[in-house]
C-alpha cells in the first residue's frame, strides 16, 4: 500500500492568482497522477507525472494552466495558474501500487474555491 | 476506448434496505475493476476490487462480482446503514495502460434512518 499526503487540504483563492498543491508519497513510485473532480462530477485525469520527464497531459488540459513538477520518485506538485471560478474543484493526487494486481491510492484531496 | 458507466443517482434508501448500484464497462482484454467510496468531505477510498473474471470483491458488507460475459461489476449490499451514505465510483484499470484509472460518473447514495 501507499500513504499519500496532500496539502493544502483546502484553500480559497482570488481569481487571477495561482495555487501549488503538493503530493508526498511514503514510497518511491514511477508514475503519479493528478485528477480534478468538479462539483458533483466524477474524476477527470489532468496529467501523468513521471520523474525525469515532462508530464503527459490529457485532452483539454495544458501545461501553461496546470504546470507539474516531479523532482523525485516520492514527490510532485500541481499548480493551478491564473485561476478563475471555473477552477473551483477538488484536486487529487494518485499513485498505483506495485504487485500482481494494480491498485490506485489517493491523497485526501485539495478542495479549491476561487472567488 | 475504455469507459465505465454507472447508474445515476441519487439513490435514496431506508436503513437495512438492499442496495444495488449498477456498473458496466468497455475495455479490451481483462481490466481490473474497482469500487471507490467518497464520504462527505473526504477523499477517495478503495472499497473493493476484482482482477479477473468471476472474482468477487468484498469489504464492509459490500460485494461485487466481475462478470466478463456482461462486462459488469455491480455493487451490492444486503442491508445498508446511514453511515454508508456517500458517493460510490466504479473504475477500471485496463490490462495494459500504465495503471491509469478510468472512472464512472459516480452514484450518490443517501440512506435514511
Amino acid at each position: 500500500s501507499a500513504v499519500i499526503s496532500q496539502k493544502p487540504s483546502r484553500d480559497i483563492c482570488q481569481r487571477g492568482t495561482s495555487l501549488t498543491i503538493q503530493c508526498q508519497v511514503d514510497s518511491q513510485v514511477t508514475m503519479m497522477f493528478w485528477y480534478r473532480q468538479q462539483p458533483g462530477q466524477s474524476l477527470t485525469l489532468i496529467a501523468t507525472a513521471n520523474q525525469g520527464s515532462e508530464a503527459t497531459y490529457e485532452s483539454g488540459f495544458v501545461i501553461d494552466k496546470f504546470p507539474i513538477s516531479r523532482p523525485n520518485l516520492t514527490f510532485s506538485t500541481l499548480t493551478v495558474s491564473n485561476m478563475s471560478p471555473e477552477d473551483s474543484s477538488i484536486y487529487l493526487c494518485s499513485v498505483t501500487g506495485t504487485g500482481q494486481a494494480p491498485q490506485a491510492f489517493f491523497g485526501q484531496g485539495t478542495r479549491l474555491t476561487v472567488v | 476506448g475504455n469507459s465505465v458507466t454507472q447508474m445515476e443517482g441519487p439513490v435514496t434508501l431506508s436503513e437495512e434496505a438492499f442496495l444495488t448500484i449498477n456498473c458496466t464497462y468497455t475495455a479490451t482484454g481483462y481490466p481490473s475493476l474497482f469500487w471507490y467510496v467518497q464520504y462527505p468531505g473526504e477523499g477517495l477510498q478503495l472499497l473493493l476490487k476484482a482482477t479477473k473474471a468471476d472474482d468477487k470483491g468484498s469489504n464492509k458488507g459490500f460485494e461485487a462480482t466481475y462478470r466478463k460475459e456482461t462486462t459488469s461489476f455491480h455493487l451490492e449490499k444486503g442491508s445498508v446503514q446511514v453511515s454508508d451514505s456517500a458517493v460510490y465510483f466504479c473504475a477500471l484499470i485496463p490490462a495494459h495502460a500504465g495503471n491509469m484509472l478510468t472512472f464512472g460518473g459516480g452514484t450518490r447514495l443517501m440512506v435514511k434512518p
